[in-house]
């Protein structure tokens, strides 16, 4: 069956400090994962994607498909990334979707 | 705008009482679909839809109708709500191909 895990459902890290965001799938087949963030009293809203190879506000996400993970990196956290942030795996053509459980990320100033 | 409406933002109602939940997008989107929040448990789809009488199950679609007559609108319906169903529900609309959702802000339901 299709799963995401996210394993840490809380992580505080200082302000410039380096931030890792776990993310891990199950998936027989060719993955699309999306990273999700949510800013409070804000809609969640795509971060990025793994086909896109972007990197959008200093977070990047590689997939690595030995490990099936798909970790969320940013070398430098800053205060404004404070939110909850959900991995996101889509099969079937991208109509379904499997969330993780979230992770709410605090940079501590 | 573009975005994604959903009403209301809040509902109490009692377990057996009919409700719908409805959902409306003004961006000509074919595709919709439904998630439900709850603690420890990440947001879970409910159905979805590719297009105009087109919809399907996702995860977790028992106790839950949807339709789909108009291309912008697409209902959940909780025909008889139990308390299990209260949780925090997200509507969510994406365009062709693999394009990004867009999500709605949430309805927060509570079946006494």
């Amino acid at each position: 069956a299709q799963r995401v895990t996210q394993p840490e459902k809380l992580l505080s890290v200082f302000k410039g400090a380096p931030v890792e965001l776990k993310c891990n799938y199950s998936y027989s087949g060719s993955p699309e994962l999306f990273w999700y963030v949510q800013y409070s009293r804000q809609r969640l809203q795509l971060l990025l994607r793994h086909i896109s190879r972007e990197s959008i506000k200093g977070f990047t996400a590689d997939l690595n498909k030995g490990e099936t993970s798909f970790h969320l990196k940013k070398p430098f956290a800053q205060e404004e990334d404070s939110a909850m942030y959900y991995c996101a795996l889509s099969v079937n053509t991208g109509n379904q979707f499997y969330f993780g459980t979230g992770t709410s990320l605090t940079v501590i100033p | 705008e573009a975005q994604v409406t959903q009403n209301p933002r809040y509902l109490i109602t009692v377990t057996g009482k009919k409700l719908t939940v409805t959902c409306s997008q003004n961006m000509n989107h074919e595709y919709m679909s439904w998630y439900r929040q709850d603690p420890g448990l990440g947001l879970r789809q409910i159905y979805y839809s590719m297009n105009v009488e087109v919809t399907d199950k996702g995860d977790v679609p028992e106790g839950y109708k949807v339709s789909r007559k108009e291309k912008r609108n697409f209902p959940l319906i909780l025909e008889s709500p139990s308390p299990n169903q209260t949780s925090l529900y997200f509507c969510a609309s994406r365009g062709g191909g693999r394009q990004k959702l867009f999500f709605g802000s949430g309805t927060q339901l509570s079946v006494l």
